[in-house]
């Protein structure tokens, strides 16, 4: 049974910050992974999808990384800002399915 | 940008009373989704629907749960007889075929469902 896990749960970092946001998962086979950001009382938005033969996808300041084989991905944020505060959340969809699993998110808060 | 409707956005129910959850896909998406998230735990899938069936449901979707597509734009979630622990926010998303190797789920901003 696949299990996602996020580390940290929660971070505080200062404006500028370069940080790393961690996901592991326990099945390898996975058909991609991808990761959300979440605001308080709102939907999820996807941030960058990764397909199970890529290593890694950027969009703008982000940029994520998928190892398969050891089953974690790291979503790398570049120059934080307070505007990226929010909970973000990993999710992997396995071969054969249709369904996320997500992990508890990393709750961000980046201060001015 | 297209984005995914959902209506209503907050409901009160008594415990036993049927609720309907509305969501408006994205026009040309074929996946459909429902997920739903207990305050302070994780996002849970429920159930996907792709050319008007049930194409996978978690165990949470129990026969108090159906979805339904009647006609060509909505897509709607329905719960028989609320429990307390239906109480939770319910998220609607759709996809584009997942053959062209996107599978980008788009979200709505969900609906709170609260059971007294």
């Amino acid at each position: 049974k696949q299990e996602v896990t996020q580390i940290p749960a929660a971070l505080s970092v200062p404006e500028g910050e370069n940080l790393v946001l961690n996901c592991s998962f326990t099945d390898s086979a996975i058909y991609n992974l991808q990761w959300f950001r979440q605001d308080p009382g709102k939907g999820l938005t996807s941030l960058l999808l990764i397909q199970s033969s890529q290593r890694e996808q950027t969009s703008g300041r982000l940029n994520a990384s998928l190892d398969k084989s050891s089953g974690r991905s790291t979503l790398y944020i570049a120059a934080s800002q307070p505007g990226d505060s929010a909970t973000y959340l990993c999710a992997v969809m396995n071969s054969g399915t249709y369904k996320y699993i997500f992990g508890t998110g990393t709750r961000l808060k980046v201060l001015a | 940008e297209p984005e995914v409707t959902q209506t209503p956005s907050h409901q009160v129910t008594q415990m036993g009373q049927e609720v309907i959850l509305r969501c408006v896909p994205i026009s040309n998406h074929l996946y459909f989704y429902w997920y739903r998230q207990i305050l302070g735990q994780k996002v849970e899938f429920l159930v996907s629907f792709y050319n008007n069936e049930i194409s996978e449901k978690s165990e949470i979707f129990d026969d108090q749960f159906s979805v339904e597509r009647p006609d060509g734009s909505n897509f709607t979630l329905k719960i028989r007889s609320t429990k307390l622990e239906d109480s939770a926010m319910y998220f609607c998303a759709s996809s584009g075929d997942r053959g062209s190797g996107a599978n980008v789920l788009t979200f709505g901003a969900g609906s709170r469902l609260t059971v007294l």
